[in-house]
């Protein structure tokens, strides 16, 4: 295990749904991020969270909405999504700042399907 | 415009030989970069990162090398086993030190028979 939990592992919505994605880590890290990846395509950046506020959006549309409550979750609302949404969304967390490496350490993802 | 390419063909080797996988990239001066293993329905796991003053980083089966002249990373499993088999990611930080950033490439997949 990487130390970074995401639920639901699995999540089938309608068009007209809310849900949330959920990650947590237990690594003490101070930066935490959502990726998306789709088949075939690299992971494409969504959030990024230092020290709890964030400091990157990837020009990600508004039906995505990011929350970090503290260093250790992450959540990913979610309303009226599109079919081409589907995907596996990833959350990461890692200790950045100056002379640290950034390694990644990436939860299990949640397999999203939009109907 | 800013781009890292992997080879996009699936690599098919058989166990006991040495893989190698390539990792291009334009218009970038990362300060490192990282290699990272995924396999089917699970996230990437980090493996291994090179700085751009070091030429070569080793750690057990695995060897990167780093050209910055070239723009290249080549990531080499010697001895290569059926449980090698993933996708292999490499990733840079086009800023140093901006939040943490990393800009990933779309993935080599490696198969190893026995």
């Amino acid at each position: 295990e990487t130390g970074v939990t995401q639920t639901p592992r699995h999540l089938v919505m309608g068009m007209t749904n809310k849900k949330s994605l959920k990650c947590e880590q237990h690594l003490g890290h101070n930066a935490m991020y959502w990726y998306k990846q789709s088949a075939k395509k690299p992971l494409e950046l969504m959030f990024v969270y230092s020290l709890e506020e964030r400091v990157e959006n990837n020009s990600v549309p508004s039906r995505f909405s990011p929350e970090c409550p503290n260093s250790s979750h992450l959540f990913l609302h979610l309303h009226t999504l599109q079919p081409e949404d589907s995907a596996l969304y990833l959350c990461a967390s890692s200790q950045a700042g100056t002379g640290l490496d950034n390694e990644q350490f990436f939860g299990p993802g949640t397999r999203l399907t939009v109907l | 415009s800013q781009k890292i390419e992997q080879n996009s063909e699936a690599l098919n080797i058989q166990e006991g030989k040495t893989a190698t996988l390539t990792c291009n990239y334009t218009n970038y001066s990362p300060a490192y970069l990282q290699w990272y293993r995924q396999d089917p329905g699970r996230g990437p796991v980090f493996l291994l990162l090179i700085r751009e003053n070091e030429k070569e980083k080793r750690k057990e089966r695995l060897k990167v090398t780093f050209d910055t002249t070239l723009k290249q990373s080549l990531f080499h499993i010697t001895a290569s086993q059926p449980a090698d088999s993933a996708t292999y990611l490499c990733a840079l930080e086009p800023v140093y030190n901006q939040g943490g950033k990393l800009i990933f490439g779309q993935g080599t997949e490696l198969s190893v028979k026995p």
